[in-house]
């Protein structure tokens, strides 16, 4: 399967744990985006990285979330000391280069769960 | 700031035509998409438009005005698994790079 990967699908956490969210791009793609989806909502923009940089962090909150691409292995999506407001489906796009005509190609998303 | 305005659900019949349509505010348009997301799922790439004029690909086709800021999806013969939400986003260039901005969707049910 070369589509985008994420895992885990589902992910339950207490209050105050750590969340983190996996997602390794489609072969040949260099460009991560990850978006937030509420239920009967759309996708909201949180983060664009490539490569071991961050080129538009606009969309993610300042504090207790972060996020990182490295050059070996996926991106993460990590969020600290989660909240019951941090419950939603979360997803990752890749592109194989910067946003041009080529459409973002979307993993299957984290349902993050937050008792 | 940007802005993307789409009905927030639509009804069908099996076998009919419906029209999606989306209006965007934006100050450095550079590309629409169209995507479809089924419940549970991811969205899935539909089409994309930067010049004015229709798009046609089979069953979808995708209209774009940019001087009106207004796009829409065409969805023919109709068949119950169209039935999704249907998003529509804009690529807005900005200082630095771009960035794609997701209308929040509109829900579509086909009835037989």
């Amino acid at each position: 399967n070369a589509g985008v990967m994420q895992n885990p699908r589902h992910l339950v956490r207490r209050r105050g744990q750590e969340a983190r969210l996996r997602c390794s791009p489609m072969k040949g793609h260099s460009h991560v985006y990850w978006y937030r989806q509420l239920p009967e909502e759309g996708l909201k923009f949180m983060v664009y990285l490539q490569k071991e940089n961050i080129i538009d962090e606009s969309g993610m909150p300042k504090e207790r979330f972060s996020a990182e691409f490295p050059k070996e292995g996926p991106s993460i999506l990590r969020i600290q000391q989660v909240v019951r407001g941090d419950s939603a489906a979360y997803f990752c796009a890749s592109s194989s280069e910067g946003p041009t005509n080529q459409p973002q190609h979307f993993g299957d998303g984290t349902r993050l769960s937050i008792l | 700031g940007q802005n993307i305005d789409q009905p927030t659900e639509m009804t069908a019949t099996e076998g009919a035509i419906v029209q999606i349509n989306c209006t965007y505010q934006t100050s450095g348009f550079n590309g629409l998409f169209w995507y479809q997301q089924h419940a549970g799922e991811a969205p899935t790439f539909l089409s994309y438009n930067v010049l004015d004029g229709l798009e046609e690909k089979g069953r979808f086709s995708s209209f774009l005005s940019r001087s009106k800021g207004y796009s829409y999806l065409l969805l023919k013969e109709l068949q119950m698994k169209d039935s999704a939400s249907y998003l529509c986003a804009v690529r807005d260039r900005r200082t630095g790079g771009f960035k794609t901005i997701f209308g929040a969707g509109t829900r579509l049910f086909v009835k037989a």
